[in-house]
């Protein structure tokens, strides 16, 4: 397993301002992952952060937006550029890991919840 | 276009047994997790299926069949902790996992 910290845990922002989420994982990873996941709703895939090349992102999530950064096997940031109020939102941080069942099991953070005003 | 479908809520009693089906339309089919998630809480990992049949982990049993494109999870002597939403999650065809929306199980007692 991994245990994944990420930073803030909770911030409310104002409208045109930006955030930057922190994930940090306790041993080197290759995959981790940035999900969003709106109140009462699943987790919608953001992007793939790729260690030392540009993140891969999912239909309808550009790197203007949300600009993700990998500088190491430990280590990524998702920012949330010039945030509206639809942006509020839980931002999770993710990794893929060969588990007990599965060589792809996903180990998730605590989330960030982000309010915009 | 890839579809995962599970009910949106479920009600059962304390100390009894729920099924909670998942069926999924995906491209490329390399295994179905369910995930735990607590309200507040980040996702936790239950369960794994690539092949047909039952896992039983416990008081929870996963089953799947993919020639039906599905699969449910079965919580037997149900807790009151076990109040959560429900995940299924298929890993497709690039390894991705494509997640459902959820299945909230209220339990009561």
């Amino acid at each position: 397993s991994a245990v994944i910290s990420q930073k803030p845990s909770r911030d409310i922002c104002q409208r045109g301002t930006s955030l930057t989420i922190q994930c940090q994982v306790d041993s080197q990873v290759t995959m981790m992952f940035w999900y969003r996941q709106q109140p009462g709703q699943s987790l919608t895939l953001i992007a793939t952060a790729n260690q030392g090349s540009e993140a891969t992102y999912e239909s309808g999530f550009v790197i203007d937006k949300f600009p993700i950064s990998r500088p190491n096997l430990t280590f990524s940031t998702l920012t949330v550029s010039n945030m509206s109020p639809e942006d509020s939102s839980i931002y999770l941080c993710s990794v893929g890991l060969a588990g007990v069942s599965s060589y792809n099991e996903q180990f998730f953070g605590p989330g960030t919840r982000l309010t915009v005003l | 276009g890839q579809n995962i479908d599970q009910p949106t809520e479920m009600t059962a009693t304390e100390g009894a047994i729920v099924q909670i089906n998942c069926t999924y339309q995906t491209s490329g089919f390399n295994g179905l997790f369910w995930y735990q998630q607590h309200a507040g809480e980040a996702p936790t990992f239950l369960s794994y299926n690539v092949l047909d049949g039952l896992e039983e982990k416990g008081r929870f049993s996963s089953f799947l069949s993919r020639s039906k494109g599905y699969s449910y999870l079965l919580l037997k002597e149900l807790q009151m902790k076990d109040s959560a939403s429900y995940l299924c999650a298929v890993v497709g065809s690039n390894y991705q996992l494509i997640w459902g929306a959820g299945t909230k199980l209220i339990i009561k007692p």
